[in-house]
This record gives C-alpha cells, structure tokens and sequence, in this order.
C-alpha cells in the first residue's frame, strides 16, 4: 500500500523553465510534509518542507503548495537550472515529537535541459 | 544543516558474511534514528527505527534477526547485515531527527547511504 506516490517517474524541463513536481498522498494522519533531493548513490539532501497548517512555504527558487482536501502537494522550481537535475522524493510524517519516520513517494528523475 | 555520518559509503562481502553499517550523528544528539533500504529505481522503504537504549522497532516483512540494529550512544547507530545473501545487495541509508531545540528545527538529516553488494 503506498501512502505516497509520485505519479510521474520522471520529468524533463528547460533551463530557466518551471519545473512542478506533484505528489499525493493516502493517509489523512500525515500532518508534516518534505521534499528531497537525490543523486545516485547518495543519501538524500532536505530541500523544503511543509507543516499542515499552511498551503504554502517559500524558499528561494523553491516553493512548495499543500492542498490538503485533496491530499496533494507540489514542489515548484523557479527558475529550474542544471543543478536541479536530480532524483525528488516527497516524504510525508505525522507528528510524534522529535522524531520524524517518514514515508517515502518513489521519486520524480528531473532532467534539466539547456 | 545537521551532520549524519555513514560508513562505509561502499562495501562488497561474500555470502554468508555478516557486514556492519554504521551511523554517526556529528553535532548533535540523536534518540532516534532511522534505517532505509533503497531498490534500484524504487523509494526508500523504512526498514527500522533505532532507538537509544532500547531494542529497535521493525517495519513489517523486516527480518530482526537479520537485520541487527544497535543504538548504543546518542550518537551512534549501527546495522549489521547477518549471514548476507546476493538478494540483500542494496543501498541501505539512515536517518537522524534532530531535537526540536536544534536551530528550532526538527528535520530528518541522511547519512550518504551504503552500497552493499554481496557475491
């Protein structure tokens, strides 16, 4: 059962272009919400997050929307540059204190074209 | 942000061996880490939770006495990977919270993952 899907497997954009990476989720318990980045054969690296109780949270070229009511999110990438070419996971987490189990979408492969 | 150390980034043992993971939390304490299993092309599935002091939760379809999880100090987790097999061969990651009074933040940090191969 897969509580976090990235539906789409991979993504190729323009430089400079926008890039949108979606994601939905299942559990309505999920109440904190991350996006990653990753490059093979490495850990993941903390891009952004997201707490419940906004729709939205801004960090330089990147943006993050929630709509909870229809358990969606996305990660928009303005402008996108070659650099951003990677692999993105959402992660989702409930709550519990300190810690953050996280559960993982399957990931969007961005290619980033000049 | 907040430094997770894991070693060794690249290992290849032979079947039957047993291999150890390990996972340092640099600056600060970490309770709670986690450990992640990643098939090619596919998402990071949650295979534990280690915690300090105490014997490790495992995710369902999770071999514990396969995978041994060791959280000895607040700043080290270890995996051990018994008896592997050419089926274990796999990117394995783990993760650190940080306490929610560091930097005011409570963030999962990932170590750079280990590539297991077993032959």
């Amino acid at each position: 059962d897969q509580q976090v899907k990235q539906n789409s497997p991979s993504l190729s954009v323009q430089e400079g272009r926008i890039s949108i990476l979606n994601c939905d989720y299942t559990n309505s318990m999920f109440d904190y919400f991350l996006w990653y980045k990753k490059y093979p054969a490495e850990g993941p690296t903390f891009l952004i997050s997201i707490s419940s109780i906004k729709d939205k949270n801004e960090d330089g070229r990147f943006t993050v929307f929630l709509n909870k009511s229809a358990k969606h999110l996305s990660l928009h990438i303005v402008p996108s540059q070659p650099g951003d070419s990677a692999v993105y996971f959402c992660a989702a987490s409930v709550t519990t204190g300190t810690a953050s189990k996280l559960t993982f979408g399957t990931g969007t492969r961005l290619q980033v074209t000049l | 942000g907040a430094v997770v150390s894991q070693h060794p980034s690249r290992v290849i043992c032979k079947s039957g061996t047993s291999v150890k993971i390990e996972c340092r939390s640099l600056d600060f304490q970490a309770t709670t880490m986690f450990w992640y299993r990643q098939f090619p092309k596919q998402s990071l599935m949650l295979m534990a939770t280690s915690n300090e002091g105490s014997k490790a939760t495992y995710e369902q379809g999770v071999e514990k006495d396969k995978f041994l999880i060791n959280h000895a100090s607040l700043t080290l987790s270890t995996l051990t990977v018994t008896s592997a097999h050419p089926e274990d061969s796999s990117f394995y990651i783990c993760s650190a919270s940080t306490p929610a009074y560091y930097k005011g933040n409570t963030e999962a940090f990932f170590g750079q993952g280990t590539r297991l191969t077993v032959v």
